[in-house]
């Protein structure tokens, strides 16, 4: 089945400096991508979505500049949490959608967990 | 996208089915309804989805209303290590537009 690949599983930084978080489609090609963030017994929120060759598209509230995205080939998109802060600390996920039964299924990655000092 | 509605806990005793219920009362004729299920400090993972016709797998069995408007996911035969929580959601073409709601955390009891 399709496979997404996310790493680093967890990370640990300094505030002010930068993490980049990698998202893999392992067997499939993703030409779209999605980031969420998810804090503490609470849902998912998604934040942008990465297409493949094209500038991400954010949602509402999700400052471009702060969380770079790059999608620079069919099977890799990359969030970078930019002079990071304790208050960017969080559990972020990515996913892709792959063909599946007639429908588009969503498959996610294990998720990041950011701890910014 | 349709919003869906999804009691916020239940309890299940091991070895018994558990049954899940959402509400999509707005889902268009073109989206489906998915079922995910996180387990603490993992990403979704995918259970089953349909469009209206219903649905069973390896997992779990999917039923949905004739009118669309809601839908109930089966674990036919809870363990323990089905203590999760469990989400519903709808979309159509584009996946990335599905709103996840605060889903149903599911606790199975020994």
């Amino acid at each position: 089945g399709a496979v997404v690949s996310q790493h680093p599983s967890w990370v640990i930084c300094k505030s002010g400096t930068s993490v980049k978080i990698e998202c893999r489609s392992l067997d499939f090609q993703a030409t779209t991508m999605f980031w969420y963030r998810q804090f503490p017994k609470q849902s998912l929120m998604l934040m942008a979505t990465s297409n493949e060759g094209s500038k991400a598209t954010y949602e509402q509230g999700v400052e471009k500049d702060k969380f770079l995205i790059n999608h620079a080939s069919l099977t890799l998109s990359t969030l970078t949490v930019t002079s990071a802060h304790p208050e960017d600390s969080s559990f972020y996920i990515c996913s892709a959608s792959y063909r599946g039964s007639g429908a588009n299924v969503l498959t996610f990655g294990a998720g990041s967990r950011l701890t910014v000092l | 996208d349709a919003k869906t509605t999804q009691p916020p806990s239940m309890d299940c005793a091991e070895g018994r089915a558990a049954n899940l219920p959402c509400n999509h009362s707005t889902i268009s004729g073109n989206e489906y309804v998915y079922w995910y299920r996180q387990i603490h400090s993992q990403g979704p993972q995918y259970i089953i989805h349909g469009l209206k016709n219903n649905e069973t797998n390896e997992m779990a069995s999917l039923i949905i209303t004739e009118d669309r408007k809601s839908s109930t996911l089966i674990l036919p035969h809870a363990t323990l290590r089905d203590t999760a929580v469990y989400y519903c959601i709808v979309f159509g073409t584009n996946a990335g537009k599905s709103t996840f709601g605060d889903g149903t955390t599911l606790t199975v009891k020994p």
